[in-house]
């Protein structure tokens, strides 16, 4: 059974103040997504990583896929309280199945005014 | 461009009753993927389907739960004898074809008393 342990579980932080969240496996993906989502909707998809090592910048967020695809970590620099959400990692085609998603349980944030 | 529609966004069932939930993915996507998160879990794989055709079922309960996507009109997921662990919130997702970003809709939250 492939599993994404993602960490902190809980995070909450003040206005301006930076954060990392961790996303960790044992399995090998071929893909990485990073979601958010707000209480009552469903996620939103903030990024997809695809290659060992790899860096993605969306504004104040970056995104970084492991060298061996196993782990993905989410830094956010000077977080707002629209920042506020459930962040969820998903990897995907571990065993040849592109669109089964593996979720992790999220780490909840809340950046305070 | 409308997102993934679900309907109802709220349903709530006796135990014993049937409950039928509800997709339409976004126009041109001819994927379909359900996924359930229960509380305090990730979000869980149920089935892929395309239009007329079951590709992969393998995260569905083998018995009360069934899925369709027909020629015509959206995709069902359907529950009968519903029990009060199927509460949890059914996020439907879609994609122009295998190997693209899927988009998920906002939820069907079923609530069983």
């Amino acid at each position: 059974t492939q599993l994404l342990e993602q960490s902190p579980q809980f995070l909450s932080i003040q206005e301006g103040e930076n954060l990392t969240v961790y996303c960790n496996s044992s399995s090998v993906f071929s893909s990485l997504q990073w979601y958010r989502q707000e209480p009552g909707e469903g996620p939103v998809l903030l990024v997809t990583v695809v290659t060992g090592g790899e860096v993605k910048k969306l504004k104040r967020l970056t995104f970084q896929f492991g060298d061996a695809r196993k782990d993905s970590s989410l830094h956010i620099t000077a977080a707002q309280p629209g920042d506020t959400g459930l962040y969820l990692c998903a990897g995907g085609g571990s065993g040849g199945s592109n669109y089964k998603l593996t979720f992790g349980k999220g780490t909840l944030l809340t950046v305070n005014p | 461009n409308a997102g993934v529609m679900q309907n109802p966004r709220h349903l709530v069932r006796r135990r014993g009753q049937e409950a039928r939930l509800r997709c339409s993915p976004m126009k041109g996507h001819s994927h379909v993927y359900w996924y359930r998160q229960l509380p305090e879990e990730g979000l869980k794989f149920m089935v892929y389907l395309q239009k007329e055709n079951i590709i992969d079922e393998s995260g569905m309960p083998k018995e009360r739960f069934s899925a369709e996507f027909p020629k015509e009109g959206p995709s069902i997921l359907r529950i009968q004898q519903v029990v009060r662990g199927d509460s949890a919130a059914y996020f439907c997702a879609s994609e122009p074809g295998s190997g693209n970003t899927i988009y998920f809709g906002e939820g069907s939250w079923l609530t069983v008393v």
